[in-house]
């Protein structure tokens, strides 16, 4: 399996900073996809953005913004101005290979945005 | 607006004790995914099925089974629960089409083995 790397275990910050929770991964494919969701307290992982490699551009959603580097294998999540409700685990994914239903993850980066 | 229900929150079990967790999806996805959940280990991907009675193992299969009788429903189970097998277990669902949102996940069960 292709590996995802977030070598970023937990990160704490202080509410209104920005983070960036980092994500690299190993591709032996020409096209990918690749994943962030976040793992609230509650439980459930939800979606945040799939990216196809054909697309290079950045891409931002409100405080959300995702910087995607084939160049460098890797697609860093940036929160602007960070809040408590942010406080999550994120995992960062891609399908295992070519072809492949299975999505692998990354370990997940926990974060706690401190008030 | 719920698509992918498990059917227990919390769990405590014995050790010993036969488990089941029910996992059930309103999408018409037809993979299914049972994923368990350890501080440290990340998610682990425990079986997987494409489709109808079909199952595949996959990294951490040992002690466990699965049932897909239904394209809605996809079971695991624990023959003979152990207290290593206490973690959190998380089931997805997902299509054969385009990748969308990749998995769709239920919240989660929690199991306590004693």
């Amino acid at each position: 399996a292709q590996k995802v790397t977030q070598a970023q275990t937990e990160i704490s910050v202080v509410e209104k900073e920005d983070v960036t929770l980092d994500c690299v991964y190993e591709t032996r494919d020409t096209t990918y996809y690749l994943f962030w969701y976040k793992q609230p307290p509650s439980g459930e992982l939800v979606f945040l953005i799939r990216r196809n490699s054909f697309d290079e551009q950045n891409e931002i959603s409100g405080r959300y913004s995702w910087n995607f580097q084939k160049s460098t294998s890797s697609f860093n999540f940036t929160i602007t101005a960070s809040q408590v409700v942010d406080s999550a685990v994120y995992f960062c994914a891609r399908p295992r290979g070519a072809g492949s239903y299975q999505l692998t993850f990354g370990k997940g980066t926990k974060l706690s945005v401190i008030p | 607006d719920v698509k992918v229900t498990q059917s227990s929150r919390y769990l405590v079990k014995r050790t010993g004790e036969k488990v089941f967790l029910e996992c059930v999806q309103d999408m018409d996805h037809e993979n299914m995914f049972w994923y368990r959940q350890d501080p440290g280990l990340g998610l682990r991907l425990i079986y997987f099925s494409y489709d109808v009675k079909m199952k595949e193992k996959g990294d951490i299969p040992e002690g466990y089974s699965v049932s897909r009788e239904k394209k809605e429903r996809f079971s695991l189970i624990l023959e003979s629960a152990s207290t290593n097998q206490t973690s959190m277990y998380l089931c997805a669902s997902s299509s054969q089409g385009a990748w969308g949102y990749g998995y769709t996940f239920g919240s989660g069960t929690r199991l306590t083995v004693v």
